[in-house]
């Protein structure tokens, strides 16, 4: 099964100052990955996705990750923060298994933007 | 556009008793639908997952149970809840193809009392 890992699950960066969330792949396969975010008691919502077109994906709300096949990462990164970022975020990687299309993620980024 | 509907937003439960949420899909035909279970701390736990009418696959032994009785509706069940049923219930579709993305509703809070 493929999976991903989530390093640090609370970062806080100040407002104005560069976002970086970091996410590791585990794959045998070229992954399909994604990031989504969550704000408090609402679904998770589709920031953007890889799918092998480009290395450098660009998602809504200024947010971008970067596929880097030789680290097995897909680190989503925004160049300023902004208050309205304060959420949680979830990497996510797509794959077959068995016939069926699964999707597994991981245990999560709380970020917090202190003003 | 297509959207999803998940309720109720938020549920009381005493334990024992039984449960039913509904999720339904609009806007799109012969979705994969999926049900997921949020604790806090440990990410997003897939309960169930339906590539069809009546077609349901479990992912965890547990005392919950899925039915999909028409195309765009997707039900999680519970004969008799349990304290460790609490949680966040999200309901999620996602179109055929491996890099389709999900698309969640708005979740369920879940308390059993």
């Amino acid at each position: 099964a493929q999976s991903v890992t989530q390093l640090g699950s609370h970062v806080s960066v100040s407002e104005g100052a560069l976002v970086l969330l970091r996410c590791n792949y585990s794959s045998s396969v070229p992954p399909y990955l994604f990031w989504y975010v969550q704000y408090p008691n609402q679904g998770l919502q589709l920031l953007l996705k890889y799918t092998s077109a480009a290395t450098l994906v660009k998602g809504i709300n200024g947010f971008e990750a970067e596929f880097k096949k030789s680290e097995t990462s897909f680190h989503l990164t925004k160049p300023s923060a902004h208050m309205s970022d304060a959420a949680e975020y979830f990497c996510a990687v797509s794959y077959n298994s068995g016939g069926y299309q699964k999707v597994t993620f991981g245990t999560g980024t709380k970020l917090q933007v202190i003003p | 556009s297509q959207t999803i509907h998940q309720w109720p937003a938020t549920l009381v439960q005493p334990v024992g008793s039984p449960l039913s949420l509904e999720c339904t899909v609009e806007g799109t035909s012969n979705p994969n639908l999926y049900w997921y279970r949020q604790a806090a701390g440990r990410g997003l736990q897939l309960l169930f997952y339906s590539v069809g009418i009546g077609q349901i696959s479990s992912e965890v032994p547990q005392n919950l149970s899925a039915s999909r009785p028409q195309d765009r509706q997707f039900i999680l069940s519970s004969k008799k809840l349990l304290l460790s049923d609490s949680g966040f219930y999200l309901c999620a579709w996602r179109a055929r193809g491996t890099v389709t993305p999900l698309h969640f509703g708005n979740g369920t809070r879940l308390t059993v009392t």
